[in-house]
């Protein structure tokens, strides 16, 4: 399973857009970018998935660049309840095979 | 909104005790996942069932963890001689076989004193 890198935290102001990249330079030919986000005690709820250039839906928006070697998921004007650690994972047959997670992104939105 | 239900949502046992953990699915997926998340780290993948069978097993699951889908719907973890690096969030997944994301309950928070 091809490794991500991803920054342990981020800060941003309310009401600003939020861009967190994903790096993933061993990605397959086969493999997928999914998103998953997650506030404490609970468990990670799916945000969004991807192969290639741009998918968006309802809460945010995930870009794969041409050479699919990155991803950057875009969450517009956050709020405080944002606020979570959120995991790019990559994998073949989504949702087919067991997840692997990093260590995620720390997300805070600050009044 | 039938979610992905865990019981109990926070257990606390002593060293030695043995705790059993419960999870029902949502109700039409057929596939069940167990991972395990300590503090600061994401979750990791302990095993996984296709309606009753068992289909993968990771190392992380010793000797003393044995997981169940008797009928194919609701799994049990267990885990036995509990020791204090067993503490940990223990959260169920599932999906439906055909590349649905997996959708997560709000797990069991172990203690060990």
């Amino acid at each position: 399973l091809a490794k991500t890198t991803q920054p342990i935290s981020m800060d941003s102001y309310e009401g600003q857009e939020v861009n967190i990249t994903c790096s993933h330079n061993n990605i397959a030919t086969n493999d997928y970018i999914t998103w998953y986000q997650q506030f404490p005690s609970q468990g990670p709820r799916f945000i969004i998935q991807g192969y290639k250039t741009k998918v968006t839906n309802e809460v945010a928006s995930l870009f794969i660049p041409a050479d699919r070697k990155s991803s950057t998921l875009s969450l517009p004007r956050v709020s405080l309840s944002d606020t979570a650690v959120y995991y790019c994972l990559v994998g073949d047959s989504p949702g087919n095979t067991p997840l692997v997670f990093g260590k995620g992104t720390r997300l805070s939105v600050i009044a | 909104d039938t979610g992905v239900s865990q019981d109990p949502r926070h257990k606390i046992t002593k060293r030695g005790q043995n705790v059993t953990f419960r999870c029902d699915p949502i109700s039409e997926h057929n596939r069940l996942y167990w991972y395990r998340q300590t503090l600061g780290q994401g979750p990791e993948f302990l095993t996984y069932f296709q309606n009753e069978a068992q289909l993968e097993k990771s190392r992380l699951l010793s000797d003393r963890f044995s997981a169940e889908r008797p009928k194919g719907s609701f799994s049990t973890l267990e885990i036995q001689r509990t020791e204090q690096g067993d503490s940990a969030m223990y959260l169920c997944a599932s999906n439906q076989q055909g590349g649905q994301p997996q959708h997560f309950g709000d797990g069991t928070r172990l203690s060990i004193l």
